[in-house]
């Protein structure tokens, strides 16, 4: 089945770590996104990447960092920079010509500060 | 810097009681509107694709309206299965169309 896989579901990341959520997508698609969402809250835009080996900050990028080395592959990294990373992290995937074809999200990673 | 706004934050219904959601947006050349259901710990569910003004999509209970300025999604006679986060995202014709911004949601609970 085609679709977009985010690992962990769950993740617990002491004070003063790095942590690395994983996205992967077997649709083909040349866009990937990363969006965190706080209780209540809508979704902010961290990175996305429209290209294999290119990626734009979004709107809430410092303390993350990403790579896209792989067209199928966009992690996102939480660094120690990142002051409140407890979230619910969203990754999603888009193609076709951007200007108007809908994305299709994973299920999330849970990042829990311990 | 393109703007979304969804109106109600949070709405809640009763069983059969129809109802309107709003997704109010200042995008530069408008290309078209998604709107994503969101359950909760779950990723969004895209719904719909609007492209033009006055275009229509209806699925189930749910029809969704756009206007230049804004987009509704109509609630008819809902079930509490209905009950989740609506997501708006317009889609403009600068980098907007490339970021894809959402709106912050309206949070629906149908009561049975």
């Amino acid at each position: 089945d085609g679709g977009i896989t985010q690992s962990p579901k769950y993740l617990f990341r002491k004070e003063g770590q790095n942590v690395t959520l994983s996205c992967e997508q077997n649709l083909n698609h040349d866009a990937m996104y990363w969006y965190r969402q706080d209780p209540g809250q809508g979704l902010r835009l961290i990175y996305y990447s429209q290209i294999v080996n290119d990626f734009q900050k979004g709107d809430i990028a410092e303390g993350y960092s990403v790579s896209r080395e792989k067209k199928e592959s966009f992690p996102l990294t939480v660094t120690s920079a990142q002051k409140n990373p407890t979230a619910f992290y969203l990754c999603a995937s888009r193609g076709g010509t951007f200007m108007n074809t809908e994305a299709f999200f994973g299920q999330g990673t849970r990042l829990t500060v311990v | 810097e393109d703007q979304v706004t969804q109106s109600p934050e949070a709405l809640r219904l009763q069983e059969g009681e129809s109802s309107s959601l709003n997704c109010s947006y200042t995008v530069s050349g408008l290309r078209g509107l998604f709107w994503y259901r969101q359950d909760p710990g779950k990723g969004p569910e895209f719904l719909f694709t609007l492209y033009s003004a006055g275009e229509e999509k209806e699925k189930e209970r749910l029809k969704a309206t756009l206007t230049k300025k804004e987009s509704f999604l109509h609630i008819t006679a809902p079930k509490p299965e209905d009950s989740a986060t609506y997501l708006c995202a317009p889609i403009g014709s600068s980098g907007s169309a490339r970021q894809l911004t959402f709106g912050s949601g309206t949070q629906l609970t149908v009561l049975p």
